[in-house]
């Protein structure tokens, strides 16, 4: 099946440091979502994004699904953003849409 | 309700009993999605309906696992005869249709502990 990897595995910064987040795919893929896990375990929505780019705040994120990649980028980062950021991708329409997840990426901002 | 929602939120139940766990979409989502999230595995697929039918079970880890979705809303997995390997965050999502531009929302788990 499809392998979905994520890098960094961890990742600390200090509060205001900038930061990018890699997701490889090794096929194909229909769509592409970043979730960031908060301390309390809680899966947000952060970017539906099976290709190009997207903004919201200080969080953007790049899908060039020809060479099957993903980037979630973080600028001026806060303490609120620490947490485990995963990828997910669904391969085939087909397969209804389920998501196979990255191993994350877990990152500390300190203040 | 706004979001999913699940329910409980912690179980702690002892080796070889069977548990229920509850899912309640959002409201007018046809897709549902079960998910588990272990320490060792990461966050796995389980099952995924699509209204009452559930047309790719190929997640579940064995014939103890099982789930049901009746009027095309509220789901429940059940583990049968449980074991300890079983002990993980069970997450659920909902989204539109299975079709595209429909992200996954997710509830906020029920965290299963096996004694």
């Amino acid at each position: 099946g499809i392998q979905v990897e994520q890098s960094p595995p961890d990742l600390i910064l200090q509060e205001g440091a900038n930061s990018t987040l890699r997701c490889n795919f090794s096929d194909s893929v229909n769509n592409l979502q970043w979730f960031h896990q908060n301390p309390w375990g809680q899966l947000i929505n952060l970017f539906y994004i099976p290709s190009g780019t997207k903004q919201n705040g200080r969080l953007s994120a790049t899908t060039v699904a020809t060479e099957r990649y993903s980037l979630l980028y973080i600028s001026s980062s806060q303490t609120t953003d620490s947490g485990v950021y995963f990828c997910a991708v669904e391969q085939d329409y087909n397969q209804g849409g389920k998501l196979i997840f990255g191993q994350g990426t877990e990152l500390s901002v300190k203040p | 309700g706004a979001g999913v929602s699940q329910s409980p939120s912690n179980k702690v139940t002892e080796k070889g009993k069977d548990v229920e766990l509850r899912c309640d979409p959002i409201s007018g989502h046809t897709a549902l999605y079960w998910y588990r999230q272990s320490l060792g595995q990461g966050l796995e697929f389980l099952i995924y309906f699509q209204g009452n039918s559930a047309p790719d079970k190929s997640g579940l880890p064995s014939d103890r696992f099982s789930a049901e979705r009746t009027g095309g809303s509220v789901s429940t997995l059940t583990i049968q005869r449980t074991q300890q390997e079983d002990s993980a965050v069970y997450l659920c999502a909902s989204s539109p249709d299975r079709g595209r531009d429909q992200p996954q929302h997710f509830g906020d788990g029920t965290r299963l502990s096996i004694l």
